[in-house]
């Protein structure tokens, strides 16, 4: 079975830019959630979908948005990125109310 | 705000001790609790999960859980220098529509 696959692995933006990143859970996952990872803050929840609704939102500015699509993959934007914004991005799914995430690679995003 | 809490380390020890790892966590509605390893570089991985108050073995690893308390344990026996990473603690509620709040975690570092 495949894991969950991250794309693209690295990225390198200028400060104002937008991003767009994208995961694709684990065959029959319906729940994706977003993380970031930084040294500092370690995970922090971004958000979470299931069956192409945001279910669960963190604490992360309206720059940060996602959405999911009718075959579970789902995306992420940032906009007018920040010097801030350079971190690991994690992507998780999981079955219907499982609690064990399953995690990608991860997207590294260096904002420049 | 629900808060889980880490010694960030680095844990030290020596091929063949044991490591003991502890996270103490806020939220008394916490029912799930996991311990995830990451490599440095990688995405955490799930090693553990536990419900119940007591211990939880599966090979050389140990979850121990004391919700009274509000604080649990990983024990890593016969420590390898291949355990050593990032111990990640995450908790949550039960139920579908919450999420599992990460820890800062833990650097280990077995020496051989």
């Amino acid at each position: 079975k495949a894991g969950v696959t991250q794309t693209p692995r690295y990225l390198i933006k200028t400060r104002g830019q937008q991003v767009t990143l994208s995961c694709s859970p684990i065959s029959g996952h319906r729940s994706v959630s977003w993380y970031q990872q930084t040294p500092g803050q370690g995970l922090q929840f971004l958000f979470e979908y299931f069956s192409e609704t945001q279910r669960n939102k963190g604490n992360f500015p309206g720059r940060f948005s996602g959405r999911q699509f009718s075959n579970s993959r789902s995306e992420m934007n940032v906009s007018t990125l920040e010097l801030g914004d350079s971190a690991l991005y994690l992507c998780a799914s999981s079955l219907d109310r499982s609690e064990k995430l399953f995690f990608g690679s991860g997207t590294q995003l260096s904002v420049l | 705000q629900k808060e889980v809490e880490q010694n960030s380390g680095p844990l030290s020890v020596p091929e063949g001790a044991i490591a003991s790892l502890n996270c103490t966590y806020s939220d008394r509605g916490s029912q799930s609790f996991f311990w995830y390893r990451q490599y440095s570089g990688k995405s955490p991985e799930l090693i553990m999960s536990i419900y119940s108050n007591g211990d939880k073995e599966d090979g050389r690893f140990t979850a121990q859980l004391n919700k009274a308390s509000q604080y649990v344990s990983l024990l890593i026996r016969d420590s390898q220098p291949s355990d050593s990473a990032t111990y990640l603690c995450a908790v949550k509620r039960s139920g579908g529509s919450y999420i599992p709040t990460f820890g800062r975690g833990t650097s280990l570092i077995v020496h051989p």
